[in-house]
């Protein structure tokens, strides 16, 4: 089948790193998407990784292993706003994304 | 550019009633895609459009039905409503369905 996991719930103090971790099983696959979700609000395009390694945006960064089956999204110099709901989402070959649960992030000051 | 846009916001219905949600896609934009979010469940995939044809269907019952225009508009409904329905739902358009999503504010759905 075709399945997402990532972390439920993390912790982190402003101005610290933390890295969510996603792991997908797919049939076939055409890309991993983070996305973040503010309490109430729409989920919001991060990064997109297709090829293994690492992309960096800003204070984001997102890594691929395809051979894996595995990304995270790293986050640095944490801010209060980061807290928010973080959504792995992959595209097998020839379907619609799909979505893991999402990892709330809490920071704290 | 507008971003995706969804109408309504919020809606209250009773069991049994149907209801209509509107999505109006990035301009450009030629697929749009349909989710639904619950606590429990996260985003669950509902349909896909492309060019007005439905490209994939998520695993949800008849009751939920969708179609897209020919300016890319798109719109779902749903009969017969349950309150297992109460949720957001969710639509994401992108360039092409390969493309990056990107979402709209979302129409939050209260079933009494």
């Amino acid at each position: 089948g075709q399945n997402i996991d990532q972390p439920t719930e993390m912790t982190a103090t402003e101005g610290a790193i933390v890295q969510i971790n996603c792991t997908y099983q797919t049939s076939g696959f055409n890309g991993l998407f983070w996305y973040q979700q503010h309490a109430g609000e729409a989920p919001t395009f991060l990064s997109y990784n297709v090829l293994d390694g690492l992309e960096e945006k800003g204070r984001f960064s997102s890594f691929l292993s395809r051979s894996k089956g595995y990304s995270y999204l790293l986050l640095k110099e944490l801010q209060m706003k980061d807290s928010a709901s973080y959504l792995c989402a992959a595209r097998p070959a020839g379907t619609a994304l799909i979505f893991g649960k999402g990892t709330t992030l809490s920071v704290s000051s | 550019k507008a971003g995706v846009t969804q109408t309504p916001r919020y809606l209250i219905k009773t069991r049994g009633q149907q209801v209509t949600l509107s999505c109006s896609p990035i301009s450009g934009h030629r697929s749009v895609s349909w989710y639904q979010q619950t606590p429990g469940q996260g985003l669950q995939f509902l349909f896909e459009y492309f060019s007005e044809t439905q490209r994939n269907k998520g695993n949800f019952p008849g009751r939920f039905s969708g179609r897209q225009f020919s300016n890319s508009r798109s719109e779902m409904n749903v009969s017969t409503l349950e309150l297992g329905d109460s949720a957001l739902y969710l639509c994401a358009s992108s360039g092409s369905p390969q493309e990056t999503q990107y979402f709209g504010p979302g129409t939050r759905l209260l079933v009494l």
